[in-house]
């Protein structure tokens, strides 16, 4: 069975701290890997997609992925109450994107 | 920016009736998804579809489930006879050619079977 595990949370943080998301994966063939974000009741909108071992910064938003370890990570510096959602990783492998069951954020004024 | 559309926003629906939402993918991408989350739940693959055929399915794509791409245009999801479980949010996510693997997911349609 592919699975993609996230931190269930809720994960709580303080505006302007650093949130960090985790999330590991199963299956060694998967090829692309992205963080969905989801406020209820809406569609996944795309925060990062990374593709190589390492980090890539998009502006407060920092992903990493260590393919060895089959872990991704997504770093929200200087959190705003606006990043309060659930947050979604995502594992593309063999033409199929598995989502993981996604981590609730709320950051506190 | 091109966008994949679906229709209808929200559907209501009694139990045992059959149901078509519809999708617009974005017009040069040529590999189609449906996603089902059922409230409170995750993101769950049903069916890819390419080249006018079905790629892949997961087990909740039993034979109460279809897909069709009936013109140039539209890709949609029948449900044949709907179940109270299959209420829920369905997302239409569409791919061009590049490996990157990069979805395009469209509003949602939320299925309500009562």
């Amino acid at each position: 069975q592919k699975e993609v595990e996230q931190n269930s949370g809720p994960l709580s943080v303080p505006e302007g701290a650093i949130a960090s998301l985790n999330c590991t994966y199963s299956d060694r063939v998967s090829q692309s890997f992205f963080w969905y974000r989801q406020y209820s009741g809406k569609s996944p909108e795309l925060i990062m997609s990374i593709y190589s071992n390492g980090d890539k910064e998009d502006g407060r938003f920092t992903a990493q992925l260590n393919k060895a370890s089959q872990y991704v990570s997504l770093l929200i510096r200087d959190s705003q109450p606006s990043d309060s959602a659930t947050y979604l990783c995502a594992v593309f492998a063999a033409g199929i994107m598995r989502f993981g069951a996604g981590t609730r954020l709320t950051v506190k004024p | 920016e091109p966008e994949v559309t679906q229709t209808p926003s929200h559907q209501v629906t009694q139990m045992g009736q059959e149901v078509i939402l519809r999708c617009v993918p974005i017009s040069n991408h040529l590999y189609f998804y449906w996603y089902r989350q059922i409230l409170g739940q995750k993101v769950e693959f049903l069916v890819s579809f390419y080249n006018n055929e079905i790629s892949e399915k997961s087990e909740i794509f039993d034979d109460q489930f279809s897909v069709e791409r009936p013109d140039g245009s539209n890709f949609t999801l029948k449900i044949r006879s709907t179940k109270l479980e299959d209420s829920a949010m369905y997302f239409c996510a569409s791919r061009g050619l590049d490996r990157s693997g990069e979805l395009f997911f469209g509003e949602g349609s939320r299925l309500t079977v009562l």
